[in-house]
């Protein structure tokens, strides 16, 4: 099975400053037929479920803002907030879909305001 | 838009069983694979299951293969979670999840979820 480990496991920032969150998988998650890194985030807050913010680790889900991006390839991966607004509060996880069954999750990132 | 409503919570001794459900609307239920994903309380995201948009191919995590059995029925728009000899460990917040695609890929949408206590 493919592990996922995200880093670290909390940070604060202020507001307006960048967060970044790691996420590394234990093989590579890029399909050379298609060159697509099969890696996904997802934003949970506070007391909601889960929301796919990001797919093929750079692509934006509908309605996303700008200001969150997703960057890397292979087995590295990062999620950065340019510019961390109170909306942004929430744990986030990635996932790998490569290797399937199972599909495996990061162990989360908890983003805070500092 | 698309609803994903879950449904079949509650409490339940150790051993027991519970039936879950997760209706589905705003789109063509038939045409994509669908997960089970839970979440303990206060821990991160678990996958629990998946199957196939025609029910062909079902897989399972190894924590709850040979408990559990996820199942569809496509003219209800209807996921179900099957939950046997449940443990304490299987406490959570089961949340149903679309795929993206037929076959398994990313999850698109998620329900609001269902909260599951084994009790002892």
């Amino acid at each position: 099975d493919i592990v996922v480990t995200q880093s670290p496991d909390s940070l604060a920032v202020s507001l307006g400053e960048r967060a970044t969150i790691n996420c590394k998988s234990s093989q590579s998650v890029l399909y050379s037929s298609n060159n697509k890194n099969y890696l996904a985030w997802y934003q949970q807050k506070p007391g909601q479920s889960p929301n796919l913010i990001i797919k093929w680790a750079s692509t934006r889900a509908s309605g996303v803002p700008d200001r969150i991006n997703g960057s890397g390839s292979g087995t590295d991966f990062t999620l950065t907030i340019t510019s961390l607004q109170a909306e942004d509060v929430a744990v986030y996880y990635c996932q790998q879909y490569f290797t399937n069954p199972p599909w495996t999750f990061g162990q989360g990132t908890k983003v805070e305001i500092k | 838009q698309v609803q994903l409503l879950e449904s079949g919570g509650g409490v339940v001794q150790r051993g027991g069983s519970l039936r879950l459900s997760c209706a589905a609307s705003g789109f063509s239920f038939s045409s994509f694979g669908f997960h089970w994903v839970r979440q303990a309380p206060g821990k991160g995201l678990e996958w629990v299951a998946f199957i196939r948009y025609d029910g062909t191919y079902k897989y399972y995590a190894n924590s709850v293969k040979g408990r559990f059995t996820i199942s569809r029925d496509n003219s209800r728009n209807t996921l179900f979670l099957q939950m046997d000899s449940l443990r304490e460990d299987d406490s959570a917040v089961y949340y149903c999840a679309k795929d993206s695609s037929r076959f398994g890929e990313f999850l698109s949408s998620w329900g609001q979820g269902t909260l599951v206590t084994v009790s002892s």
